[in-house]
């Protein structure tokens, strides 16, 4: 399994400009997020997703859009880029749910390698 | 709302040196609590976890037990080494949609 990956690692955008982030999983999982963290900081969340076609805000979803059309891909999209979006984008997911007589499994989040964007 | 708070960093310790780094956090129930590693230019990795009051969560030598009463999980290892040099957060889990991550503590291991 290639686990979470996410494409490109590195980009500088003019202002303006737009973009997305690409993040793909092969783990089967329905849950999914997107996190950006500052230098220095921990991770904030954007979006979320819970399976195919359903999306939800995060704690800092402004300025960003995303859309889960299968399970695998799970896009973010920056529509109008401005330099407060400078950060590492993150892409997780992790497998929640089971049936009578199994346990979830508490929401263990499996990481991509991180997507390094900067705008000038 | 639930929160996670961590020690500051950057810690600095010498190879062999015993390694605690305090979390402690606030929530409304009774979370799920993990420990992510987040090497450099790398995503986070589980470290461990511990799902109810008084489990220890183990892994690589690194050790957290779950404290109901003082609403902790605080991470040691006995034994550093250099390899261990990462960031380390601590996260909760408490609706099972969401985790709330600490800010991060900054550990670097010298020779």
């Amino acid at each position: 399994n290639a686990g979470v990956t996410q494409t490109p690692k590195f980009r500088i955008l003019k202002i303006g400009q737009s973009m997305t982030l690409q993040c793909a999983q092969d783990m089967n999982h329905n849950y999914m997020y997107w996190y950006r963290q500052d230098p220095g900081m921990g991770l904030k969340l954007i979006y979320y997703s819970v399976g195919a076609g359903i999306t939800d805000k995060g704690e800092v979803p402004n300025g960003y859009n995303v859309s889960r059309s299968t399970t695998e891909d799970f896009p973010l999209r920056l529509e109008l880029a401005a330099p407060s979006q400078t950060s590492v984008y993150f892409c997780a997911s992790s497998y929640l749910g089971g049936s009578v007589g199994t346990s979830f499994l508490h929401n263990e989040q499996f990481f991509g390698p991180g997507t390094r964007l900067t705008v000038l | 709302g639930d929160s996670v708070t961590q020690m500051e960093g950057p810690v600095t310790l010498s190879e062999e040196a015993f390694l605690t780094i305090n979390c402690t956090y606030t929530a409304t129930g009774y979370p799920s609590l993990f420990w992510y590693v987040q090497y450099p230019g790398e995503g986070l990795q589980l470290l461990l976890k511990a799902t109810k009051a008084d489990d220890k969560g183990s892994n690589k030598g690194f050790e957290a037990t779950y404290r109901k009463e003082t609403t902790s999980f605080h991470l040691e290892k006995g034994s550093v080494q250099v390899s261990d040099s990462a960031v380390y957060f601590c996260a909760l889990s408490e609706d099972d949609d969401k985790v709330i991550f600490g800010p991060g503590t900054s550990l670097s291991v010298i020779p």
